[in-house]
């Protein structure tokens, strides 16, 4: 079965750098969610979509934006990198009228020097 | 605000032996979804179960199963027959209830558990 694609799986940028993380949801699915992970930490939500238009908002930094193409797969932007932007993350998809149930992608790892 | 609570940071199991994962979680919704997700040495996040809050019944995936007490706001994993394969950090995660209206309904993560299999 398609899973989540992320691209790139790993990433290295300089402080101030901006970064740009795609994810590709399961066929059909209709919502993507962005996760956080830091080192040794739970993943912690970011934003979400559904078709298309932003649902829901976490705890990102205004530095960040996002958004959902027509083909449903999304971008996470993240400008003028901190040290502190280094972690993991996650996009995961699901299917709304299906339950909803969340898969995650392999996830991008950001590392910021 | 819902918060989901793992006590137990590590566990440790011998292969082939059961071992049981708690959680507990915290909401004024009666409505809700309950998981646990697998993170192994790769960093991938899996599903592993699901409950939903109105059933009664326990969910059941071949060698995985919960403990699902509503009252108590417990909601627990017991692996059968652990395997090496089984070693990873293990996240229970809460979901509110299903909403059509637009709003998406975010993971809350506990801390983890990471199991450890000893041969």
């Amino acid at each position: 079965a398609a899973g989540v694609i992320q691209s790139p799986r790993h990433l290295i940028k300089e402080k101030r750098e901006t970064a740009t993380l795609k994810c590709y949801p399961i066929p059909r699915h209709d919502t993507v969610y962005w996760y956080q992970q830091g080192p040794g930490q739970d993943p912690q939500f970011l934003i979400s979509f559904y078709e298309k238009m932003q649902s829901d908002k976490g705890s990102i930094p205004d530095r960040f934006s996002a958004q959902q193409f027509s083909d449903y797969h999304s971008e996470l932007n993240m400008s003028s990198l901190e040290l502190g932007d280094s972690a993991l993350y996650f996009c995961a998809s699901s299917l709304r009228l299906a339950g909803d149930t969340q898969y995650f992608g392999p996830g991008t790892r950001l590392t910021v020097l | 605000a819902q918060t989901v609570t793992q006590s137990q940071p590590e566990m440790s199991v011998q292969e082939a032996e059961t071992v049981t994962l708690s959680c507990t979680y915290d909401t004024s919704e009666s409505d809700y979804y309950l998981f646990w997700y697998k993170q192994p040495p790769s960093r991938q996040m899996i599903l592993v179960i699901r409950q939903e809050a109105y059933k009664q019944q326990n969910a059941t995936e071949n060698r995985f199963s919960v403990n699902f007490q509503k009252a108590a706001k417990s909601f627990s994993l017991k692996i059968s027959d652990s395997q090496l394969g089984d070693a990873a950090m293990y996240f229970c995660a809460y979901r509110g209830p299903k909403n059509y209206g637009g709003a998406t309904n975010k993971l809350i993560f506990g801390t983890g558990t990471l199991l450890a299999v000893q041969p």
